[in-house]
């Protein structure tokens, strides 16, 4: 069965900061790994989603890594605004879609 | 982008009483859905999997005959939680996808959810 990691589990940043978010799965058998934004109470928004043959995916001043080999991925957020707080999931998919417990990231004016 | 929708977006019930949460796909035919569900700040844990047509396949400790599943066409499933208690008071989201088994690039596009208050 897919478990799904992420670590930290909380993170507190000043703004300004760049930042790195980990997640790690068991199961390398993948067809994507997708890293999603939800908001308090809110739904989830979809971030980046790298297929399983890519290593890499970049939009504005996030960048998300892959390592299907090694069951790794890093989503690199750059120059982190207080806007930018929210909890930040990672999902892994190959027939259905496992989710990690997430960080929760807060951003400090 | 397709989207998905939810109604309600949030519902309060009494205990013992039943709840339907529809989950529609607006723009595109969703020949396998998916009903997740989120306890407080926790992650998102898969309950179910329904392909159009069929039967639902559920999680292992997800318990079919409380939480019915229908997904009877292929913009629209329901998620009823029969005899609801304060335990089942969770967020609950559905996705969908368009294609059935999956394929490497199609997407999951998920709902907004629905956050059920049992008293």
């Amino acid at each position: 069965k897919q478990e799904v990691t992420q670590i930290p589990a909380a993170l507190s940043v000043p703004e300004g900061e760049n930042l790195v978010l980990n997640c790690s799965f068991t199961d390398s058998a993948i067809y994507n790994l997708q890293w999603f934004r939800q908001d308090p109470g809110k739904g989830l928004t979809s971030l980046l989603l790298i297929q399983s043959s890519q290593r890499e995916q970049t939009s504005g001043r996030l960048n998300a890594s892959l390592d299907k080999s090694s069951g790794r991925s890093t989503l690199y957020i750059a120059a982190s605004q207080p806007g930018d707080s929210a909890t930040y999931l990672c999902a892994v998919r190959l027939y259905d879609m496992r989710f990690g417990a997430g960080t929760r990231l807060t951003v400090k004016p | 982008g397709a989207v998905v929708s939810q109604h309600p977006s949030w519902v309060i019930c009494k205990s013992g009483t039943s709840v339907k949460i529809e989950c529609r796909s607006l723009d595109f035919q969703a020949t396998t859905m998916f009903w997740y569900r989120q306890f407080p700040k926790q992650s998102l844990m898969l309950m179910a999997t329904s392909n159009e047509g069929s039967k639902a396949t559920y999680e292992q400790g997800v318990e079919k005959d409380k939480f019915l599943i229908n997904h009877a066409s292929l913009t629209l499933s329901t998620l009823t939680v029969t005899s609801a208690h304060p335990e089942d008071s969770s967020f609950y989201i559905c996705s969908a996808r368009d294609r059935v088994g999956g394929g490497s690039t199609d997407t999951q596009y998920f709902g907004p959810g629905t956050r059920l208050t049992v008293l």
